[in-house]
């Protein structure tokens, strides 16, 4: 398994701007998740972007994905006060291997109300 | 999408004693796996649980201090052994489905404090 990294660490934004944070990774993947963590929560899994993908929507999420930069964006639109939380991307899992995925540090957004 | 159950959701543990966790998937999964995280970190994955044999464990992590069971494709238990306050930590279960996707989903977590 491989780590992603997310970038910025931490992020502070009023209710209503956009907010956008990145991941790399370091080789090549077949696809990328994003998950979400609320303080003291499990993950939930916001969207899963496939290699051939450059964009994927899901609601108020945009989620780009660069393989030629192995690099990953996650756009929240809107945001919402309820969109506090830490946010991690994870390269794959192989699928058949014993194998889990691998986490960074995450990005913990802030929304200001 | 996989729902996971983890019980206990939070417990309070002595030093010395033991805790098992136990994660009920509501469909049958290929692989299920359990993570920790610490105060303040991110998630580190600990093992993966293997049904019918023997969890495969990362580094750094030993079965005698963290047992595992997988007896089927629903269901796995992870056990904190000899408790220490360093152990306490949110214990997270997540299943992948091998299915050609491969989301991996996760259980709402069991934050155990040690004191």
């Amino acid at each position: 398994s491989q780590q992603g990294e997310e970038d910025p660490q931490a992020l502070s934004i009023q209710e209503g701007e956009n907010a956008t944070m990145n991941c790399s990774y370091k080789t090549s993947i077949n696809n990328l998740q994003w998950y979400r963590q609320n303080s003291g929560r499990g993950l939930v899994h916001l969207i899963l972007i496939r290699s051939n993908e450059r964009e994927k929507h899901s609601g108020r999420l945009r989620v780009t994905l660069d393989t030629s930069k192995k690099s990953s964006s996650l756009l929240i639109t809107a945001s919402r006060a309820a969109d506090t939380a830490s946010y991690f991307c994870a390269p794959p899992w192989s699928g058949g291997g014993a194998d889990g995925l691998t986490f960074g540090k995450g990005t913990h957004l802030i929304i200001q109300p | 999408s996989a729902v996971i159950s983890q019980k206990p959701s939070r417990d309070i543990c002595q030093r010395g004693t033991s805790l098992t966790i136990q994660c009920q998937v509501d469909s049958q999964v290929t692989m299920m796996f359990w993570y920790r995280q610490q105060p303040g970190q991110s998630l580190t994955l600990i093992a993966t649980a293997n049904q019918g044999s023997e969890a495969t464990y990362e580094s750094g992590f030993v079965i005698d201090k963290f047992p595992i069971s997988r007896p089927n494709l629903t269901f796995s238990t992870l056990t904190v052994s000899n408790m220490s306050p360093e152990d306490s930590s949110i214990y997270l279960c997540s299943v992948g489905t091998g299915s050609a996707g491969n989301t991996i989903y996760f259980g709402e977590g069991s934050w155990l404090t040690v004191v």
